[in-house]
């Protein structure tokens, strides 16, 4: 365990369906992220709240819909998803946005049919 | 355009040593960190370096030279444990907020 925990650890979903994605972390941090990890690529940056508060959406198509009730919780809401959009599913925290250092989960292993 | 370039998979013998590297070309520059990620676990924050420099913690180096954007991770007494993906990640200062990181080395240990 990291301190950062997200559920599910999979996900098979189709292409209608609505579902969410979510990440705990009780480390005190007050950042947290969202990141998609494909094969072969690069983390991929989609979304950072501070506080609570949006403070990046990195261009993310709005068929991804972020939440972020508290600064402990983050939730990554889906609908009309499309195959493309499988793969790992990553949340991290940090003490604020600008510590260096990320705490991940072991992620949301996403397949979409 | 943004990106870090590192190899895609590298080979060692249990015991040597190994040097990742990494070259980044990115707007702006505020320190190249790197991670661990074993298949099917999270991304594990190794070390940062703001500064030229070998930064050592344990079998772990890191090294920086701002002035090539370059950098590497060094792994020393290989273990079979050390087998995973290796992510080298700079924070790009532009807007504050984003750490860009490369497509990572997957490093296989042979006994």
């Amino acid at each position: 365990e990291t301190g950062v925990t997200q559920t599910p650890r999979h996900l098979v979903m189709g292409m209608t369906n609505k579902k969410s994605l979510k990440c705990e972390q009780h480390l005190g941090h007050n950042a947290m992220y969202w990141y998609k990890q494909s094969a072969k690529k690069p983390l991929e940056l989609m979304f950072v709240y501070s506080l609570e508060e949006r403070v990046e959406n990195n261009s993310v198509p709005s068929r991804f819909s972020p939440e972020c009730p508290n600064s402990s919780h983050l939730f990554l809401h889906l609908h009309t998803l499309q195959p493309e959009d499988s793969a790992l599913y990553l949340c991290a925290s940090s003490p604020g946005t600008g510590s260096y250092g990320y705490t991940f989960g072991s992620g949301t292993r996403l397949t979409v049919v | 355009g943004q990106s870090l370039e590192q190899p895609s998979e590298v080979t060692a013998v249990e015991g040597a040593i190994v040097q990742i590297n990494c070259t980044y070309q990115t707007s702006g520059f505020y320190g190249l960190s790197w991670y661990q990620q074993h298949d099917g676990g999270a991304p594990t924050f190794l070390s940062y370096n703001a500064l030229d420099g070998l930064e050592e913690t344990g079998r772990f180096s890191s090294f920086l030279s701002r002035s090539d954007s370059y950098g590497y991770l060094l792994l020393q007494e290989l273990q079979m444990k050390d087998s995973a993906s290796y992510f080298c990640a700079v924070r790009d200062e532009t807007g504050g907020f984003k750490t860009i990181f490369g497509a990572g080395t997957r490093l296989f240990v042979k006994a």
